[in-house]
């Protein structure tokens, strides 16, 4: 989930196990919700998204839920293979607000 | 389409040295921005642009300036490097969704040291 410093929380999975990776956020005006994955070296790479009006939305092998009560979302991966091995973002946005608030991120390892 | 592309990919400096780093987006997206990450750390937005030339302020903008003279190209530039600079940079690209960006795209990185 989010955290503040130099040290990203990390997840370790074993392989063919669901992961499921959580980020709280801040603001009860954010209305869009988005989910990246960042591999080693790489850009980050849009995952799945879900907009405020929605709990749940399922894409290839993922899945966000948001729970609009407690301000959590969380990323679902189903049958965790080496590839997922990354570093996972949140990202919020406010309605009206140019930019994205992103979280510090989750380093997810899966063990073979 | 290539997407986001940048340029350089790798750059060292001297401290005081100038540089600017090229981003360009082939998709026709209203909303552009720049990042820098930090190891071990999330993305920290410096500047934006909301359309061809119109740029704001992000999280860090001090040492930093940007253009968008056209709306498929943003540049970041910094007028004295210094070692605090020294960090891999991204460009990212949006389209408007409801008053707002969509999901936003990014570039490969630009990593740059200091010296």
């Amino acid at each position: 989930g989010e955290s503040v410093g130099l040290h990203l929380p990390t997840l370790s999975v074993q392989e063919g196990d669901n992961s499921i990776i959580n980020c709280a956020y801040s603001n009860s005006a954010s209305d869009y919700f988005i989910w990246y994955k960042q591999e080693s070296g790489k850009g980050p790479q849009f995952i799945i998204d879900i907009r405020s009006n929605m709990d749940k939305r399922q894409g290839q092998r993922v899945t966000v839920l948001l729970n609009k009560t407690v301000k959590h979302l969380s990323l679902q991966i189903a049958a965790t293979q080496p590839g997922d091995s990354a570093v996972y973002f949140c990202a919020d946005r406010n309605f009206g607000n140019e930019k994205l608030t992103f979280g510090t991120g989750t380093r997810l390892t899966i063990i073979p | 389409n290539a997407g986001v592309t940048q340029t350089p990919k790798f750059r060292v400096l001297k401290t005081g040295q100038s540089m600017t780093l090229l981003c360009a987006q082939d998709m026709n997206h209203e909303y552009m921005y720049w990042y820098r990450q930090d190891p071990g750390m999330g993305l920290r937005l410096i500047h934006y642009s909301v359309g061809e030339g119109t740029t704001a302020k992000g999280e860090v903008p001090d040492g930093y300036n940007v253009s968008r003279l056209k709306k498929q190209n943003f540049l970041l530039g910094l007028e004295s490097a210094a070692p605090s600079q020294t960090s891999v940079y991204f460009c990212a690209s949006a389209i408007p969704l409801a008053g707002g960006p969509k999901e936003q795209f990014f570039g490969p990185g630009t990593r740059l040291t200091v010296l």
